[in-house]
């Protein structure tokens, strides 16, 4: 069974600043998705960026980017001049290929200080 | 291009009553998932339905139940209601086939059992 790791509860950076999540995850599966999902006080997840894993380049959307160690089983994500709107709950999560079951780590719950 | 809709988006029950909770995946997409989210558990998977056939199941007692419909609509059912069942139920859709790998989450249904 797959297992993802969110080793850091809670975060919090000040405006501007750039911050990293970090995320591990157990798997004996080749080829898979990772996630980051943003989940603001309002609540609706959000799809913040995306990895395939049998891409190489670490994947970038914006202000976001991923440091993908495939060998290392680690997905961090870097957020680039953090905003206030960046206060949210942070999920990491997990994904086979051809099965739409998403595992889920714990979370880790980031305030943007003005 | 309308989102995920979930409805209703908050109930109160009491103990030993049924929910029915329903879930609008975005127009195209044949596949729904749902999911609970507590704060002690975090976000589990329930189940995934795709052409009105459930494709996986999660580790829940069989009180929990869903189903499709040929429009892709989806509901899920908890029967005999426990306290433990309070939580933020989500559904999500995506593209089967086209594989993606991305998942789109509604604002979920927040369940409350007394």
């Amino acid at each position: 069974a797959q297992t993802v790791t969110q080793s850091q509860p809670e975060m919090s950076v000040q405006e501007a600043e750039t911050v990293t999540l970090s995320c591990t995850y157990d798997t004996s599966e080749s080829n898979y998705y990772l996630f980051w999902y943003k989940q603001p006080p309002s609540r609706q997840m959000i799809l913040v960026i995306r990895q395939e894993a049998y891409k190489q380049q670490n994947a970038t959307e914006n202000r976001f980017s991923v440091n993908f160690q495939k060998a290392a089983k680690s997905f961090s994500l870097k957020i680039s001049d953090s905003q206030l709107g960046d206060t949210a709950m942070y999920f990491c999560a997990f994904r086979n290929f051809g099965n739409e079951k998403l595992t889920f780590g714990t979370g880790t719950r980031l305030t943007i200080i003005p | 291009k309308a989102g995920v809709t979930q409805t209703p988006r908050y109930l109160i029950k009491t103990r030993g009553q049924q929910v029915t909770l329903s879930c609008s995946p975005i127009s195209g997409h044949r596949s729904v998932s749902w999911y609970q989210q507590t704060p002690g558990q975090g976000l589990q998977f329930l189940f995934e339905y795709f052409s009105e056939t459930q494709r996986n199941k999660g580790n829940f007692p069989g009180r929990f139940s869903g189903r499709q419909f040929s429009n892709s609509r989806s509901e899920m059912n908890v029967s005999t209601l426990e306290l433990g069942d309070s939580a933020l139920y989500l559904c999500a859709s995506s593209l089967y086939g086209v594989d993606t790998g991305e998942l789109f989450f509604g604002e979920g249904s927040r369940l409350t059992v007394l």
